[in-house]
């Protein structure tokens, strides 16, 4: 059973720009979750997708978007990038229903 | 209401010694409050969680008390070792959705 797993692993980029981030879930998780985790800090809620619809939202503005794939993968993308983006962004996936979470290793986003 | 507080920030424990997390929530609509071990570069990982309905669940060193006429709840680790050495983060979920996590507790088990 493969676990989730999230590329790249590391990306810098300027401000201004825009980054894709991109997630497959777990065997058999129909569900994936977006968080942002600042340095020292625990993980933000961004939006979480189901069936290839978003299924709620944290606090992130607009510039926040993403999508899920047929096969349950999914991409976080964020526009006009400013420097407080800078986090590691982590992906979760979890069967539908079951409340348990299952992070992948995160993409470390420098923003410069 | 949506905020998870988490004390101490950090813990130091000496090998063999008991670390204990505590946690308190505000929102009622809370019914699932997980625990995650985090290491440095990594995801956090899953180590044990709890629903309402049960004051206290124990999985080999670790062990989660709740109480719900509190709002509190709390991670042990009993016979703490070097390896533990990781943050910690407890977490609260409203029927199975998105995830609010405490701030986090960074824990130095000392051989």
């Amino acid at each position: 059973e493969t676990g989730v797993t999230q590329s790249p692993t590391h990306l810098i980029k300027t401000r201004g720009q825009q980054v894709t981030l991109r997630c497959s879930s777990q065997s058999g998780h129909n569900t994936v979750s977006w968080y942002q985790q600042a340095l020292g800090q625990g993980p933000q809620f961004i939006f979480q997708y189901y069936r290839e619809e978003e299924n709620g939202r944290g606090n992130f503005p607009p510039r926040f978007s993403g999508l899920q794939f047929p096969n349950y993968s999914s991409e976080l993308n964020v526009n006009a990038l400013e420097l407080d983006d800078s986090a590691l962004y982590l992906c979760a996936s979890s069967p539908r229903g079951g409340h348990e979470q299952f992070f992948g290793p995160g993409t470390r986003l420098t923003v410069l | 209401q949506q905020q998870v507080k988490q004390s101490p920030q950090s813990l130091i424990v000496q090998k063999g010694g008991i670390s204990i997390i505590n946690c308190a929530y505000e929102n009622t609509a809370f019914d699932y409050f997980p625990w995650y071990q985090q290491f440095p570069g990594k995801g956090p990982a899953l180590l044990i969680a709890i629903r309402p309905d049960v004051s206290e669940k124990k999985e080999g060193r670790f062990t989660i008390s709740f109480n719900k006429s509190a709002k509190q709840f709390s991670l042990h680790i009993m016979d703490s070792q070097p390896g533990d050495s990781a943050t910690y983060f407890c977490a609260a979920s409203p029927y199975g959705q998105n995830f609010v996590f405490g701030p986090g507790t960074r824990l130095s088990v000392l051989p």
